[in-house]
């Protein structure tokens, strides 16, 4: 079974400034996606940013960018420029592919504050 | 803008009661997840669907639970009968089989 930690419970960070959060994953599997997704306040969850492990090139979404280590099974995200709206809690999820695809493994999640 | 729909919003009910919750998921996506979001347990993954087929309720408590999908615009999850312990946010979410999820806005459910 695949199990993802993300070791950082909370976290904050002066506005403008760059943050990551770290998220670690354990598998056996070579195919897998990975995301994270973000749940501010108003509780709705919506995507951040998605890798395919297939891909050595890391993913990047405007100021959202990752770091992906296959071999070390790490996954971090860097917010750069954090602005207030970043506030939120953050999770980390994998995904393996084959006969289960579709369901993902989701970490216990970052609180990232931003403060003004 | 399609997105994923959860009825209701809220709910308040009484221990012993049944709870029936909704979700219409994004025309076209072919796996539909219950989720169950608590302060002490997080994220926890209660049923999957795969084109309307139940593949995986292994986190759902099957005493009292119970997910279907009666044709491809619904999912219901169903709690008969509630107790306190059951209280939480309860969020829905569709997507593809090689894809993120798209969440629903969850069903806050208290359980008196």
């Amino acid at each position: 079974a695949q199990t993802v930690t993300q070791s950082q419970p909370e976290m904050s960070v002066q506005e403008a400034e760059t943050v990551t959060l770290s998220c670690t994953y354990d598998t056996s599997e070579n195919n897998y996606y990975l995301f994270w997704y973000k749940q501010p306040p108003s509780r709705q969850m919506i995507l951040v940013i998605r890798q395919e492990a297939y891909k050595q090139q890391n993913a990047t979404e405007n100021r959202f960018s990752v770091n992906f280590q296959k071999a070390a099974k790490s996954f971090s995200l860097k917010i750069s420029d954090s602005q207030l709206g970043d506030t939120a809690m953050y999770f980390c999820a994998f995904m393996k592919l084959g006969a289960n695809a579709g369901k993902s493994t989701f970490g216990d999640g970052t609180t990232l504050t931003v403060k003004p | 803008d399609a997105r994923v729909t959860q009825t209701p919003r809220h709910k308040v009910t009484e221990m012993g009661q049944e709870v029936t919750m909704r979700c219409q998921p994004i025309l076209g996506h072919n796996t539909v997840f219950w989720y169950r979001q608590t302060m002490m347990q997080g994220l926890e993954l209660l049923a999957y669907f795969r084109n309307r087929a139940p593949l995986d309720d292994s986190g759902m408590p099957k005493d009292r639970f119970s997910a279907e999908m009666p044709d491809a615009t619904l999912a219901t999850l169903k709690i008969q009968p509630s107790e306190p312990r059951d209280s939480a946010v309860y969020f829905c979410a569709s997507g593809m089989v090689l894809g993120e999820q798209f969440f629903g806005p969850g069903t806050r459910l208290t359980v008196l």
